[in-house]
């Protein structure tokens, strides 16, 4: 059972554009949505997370957008550069007190020069 | 310097043989986990620990195995029941959050099991 869906699957977009990943989940229970980086071979980084009172968080050129009716949050990369082809997961987290994260399958980005 | 360390970074397993990843973390988290990557299908939880000498089974548990006798370890073994192990293990923690907030999880680098 998916709870979290994400897409696209990959995303090629050109340097100095703007990337946009998107999820949507179904679970109200979800109170804390992180956005983790991962590059070849790593583990996973926290980018970003938003909790469900604000609808956007914007850190450097990275802003997540939180549309609570809808059930939707999507992940914005302004000035997208080589350095950020990556692996893009978003999450959801319920506040049951153990801190389980599900996770999307993942948005494989590549910026072209 | 504080983190989560994996090791080994490549395993090899053999047929009906059991293998245990290593995950050791100083960064005085109480909460840690053990995740399996597979190509498109993201991250599934396999167990988690939320204190010592306590854990629960994931979404994925079965053919796995842990234990949490000490607050920095967390080993995971793949028995030889897991008929498909070859994936990308990832080893995270986290600090309990408060009530209505939440911590982040911070991962390890990775162990890549390989099935001979």
């Amino acid at each position: 059972q998916q709870q979290v869906k994400q897409s696209p699957q990959s995303l090629i977009v050109q340097k100095g554009g703007i990337s946009i990943i998107n999820c949507a989940y179904e679970n109200t229970a979800f109170d804390y949505f992180p956005w983790y980086q991962q590059f070849p071979g790593k583990g996973p980084a926290l980018l970003i997370a938003i909790r469900p009172d604000v609808s956007e968080k914007k850190e450097g050129r990275f802003t997540i957008s939180f549309n609570k009716s809808a059930k939707q949050f999507s992940l914005h990369i302004m000035d997208s550069q080589p350095g950020d082809s990556a692996t893009y997961f978003c999450a959801a987290r319920a506040n049951f007190g153990n801190e389980k994260l599900t996770f999307g399958t993942g948005t494989r980005l590549t910026i072209i020069p | 310097d504080g983190g989560i360390t994996q090791s080994p970074k490549y395993l090899f397993r053999k047929e009906g043989q059991n293998v245990t990843l290593s995950c050791e973390q100083n960064l005085n988290h109480d909460a840690m986990y053990w995740y399996r990557q597979d190509p498109g299908q993201g991250l599934r939880l396999i167990y988690y620990s939320q204190i010592v000498n306590d854990f629960q089974k994931g979404d994925i548990a079965e053919g796995y195995s842990v234990s949490r006798e000490k607050k920095e370890s967390f080993p995971l073994t793949v028995t030889s029941a897991q008929k498909n192990p070859t994936a990308f293990y990832l080893c995270a923690s986290s600090r309990p959050g408060l009530a209505g907030g939440g911590e982040t999880q911070y991962f390890g680098p990775g162990t890549r099991l390989l099935v001979l």
